[in-house]
């Protein structure tokens, strides 16, 4: 039973163009939703999260748009960056004494030049 | 500041042989700590986890065990491996809501 699902296994983008990940997710206990990017051979880094109570929360170029409703998270990266290419997770948890992160599978970003 | 580091980087094991991963978290006290594993095109999957000193519970039931033997150190381990054991593993922490962070992962790959 997939709960966190990145239904995009792979996107290809301009450089300086916007970078869309979507994620989707069908618990609705989850509360704190996260963004990981990670390169080969490396563990995943973290990127940026957003609670449930807010419905976008932005960092520099990294945007995560949150909506309960639809059970959607979407990642945006703008401009977009040859470096920005790796696999992006998206991650899901919910109020416990540890956080249980449930990942999604992931989208591998490759941005062109 | 915190930092975590897991060893060995890449093993390669024989089918039968035991294994025994290390992951140690320095500039934190009392941390959650994670065992992940990530199959070739897959996602991330939580192994186990734990909450303090001798606390460990499992994800999924597999040939793997997890042992927390100090407070920032976290074992897994295998009597046994299996083919279906190849992965890239990962050992994380976290405090409270902070999300996890992970190391830099170990390629295990059993022939």
């Amino acid at each position: 039973d997939q709960q966190v699902k990145q239904n995009s296994p792979s996107l290809s983008v301009q450089e300086g163009r916007i970078s869309i990940l979507n994620c989707d997710y069908t618990n609705s206990m989850f509360d704190y939703f996260l963004w990981y990017k990670k390169y080969p051979a490396e563990g995943p880094t973290f990127l940026i999260s957003i609670s449930s109570i807010k419905d976008k929360n932005e960092d520099g170029r990294f945007t995560v748009f949150l909506n309960k409703s639809a059970k959607h998270l979407s990642l945006h990266i703008v401009p977009s960056q040859p470096g920005d290419s790796a696999v992006y997770f998206c991650a899901a948890d919910f109020t416990g004494t540890a956080s249980k992160l449930t990942f999604g599978t992931g989208t591998r970003l490759q941005v062109t030049l | 500041s915190q930092t975590i580091h897991q060893w060995p980087a890449t093993l390669v094991q024989p089918v039968g042989s035991p294994l025994s991963l290390e992951c140690t978290v320095e500039g934190t006290s009392n941390p959650n700590l994670y065992w992940y594993r990530q199959a070739a095109g897959r996602g991330l999957q939580l192994l186990f986890y734990s909450v303090g000193i001798g606390q460990i519970s499992s994800e999924v039931p597999q040939n793997l065990s997890a042992s927390r033997p100090q407070d920032r150190q976290f074992i897994l381990s295998s009597k046994k491996l299996l083919l279906s054991d190849s992965g890239f593993y990962l050992c994380a922490w976290s405090v409270r809501r902070s999300g996890a962070f992970f190391g830099q992962g170990t390629r295990l790959t059993v022939v």
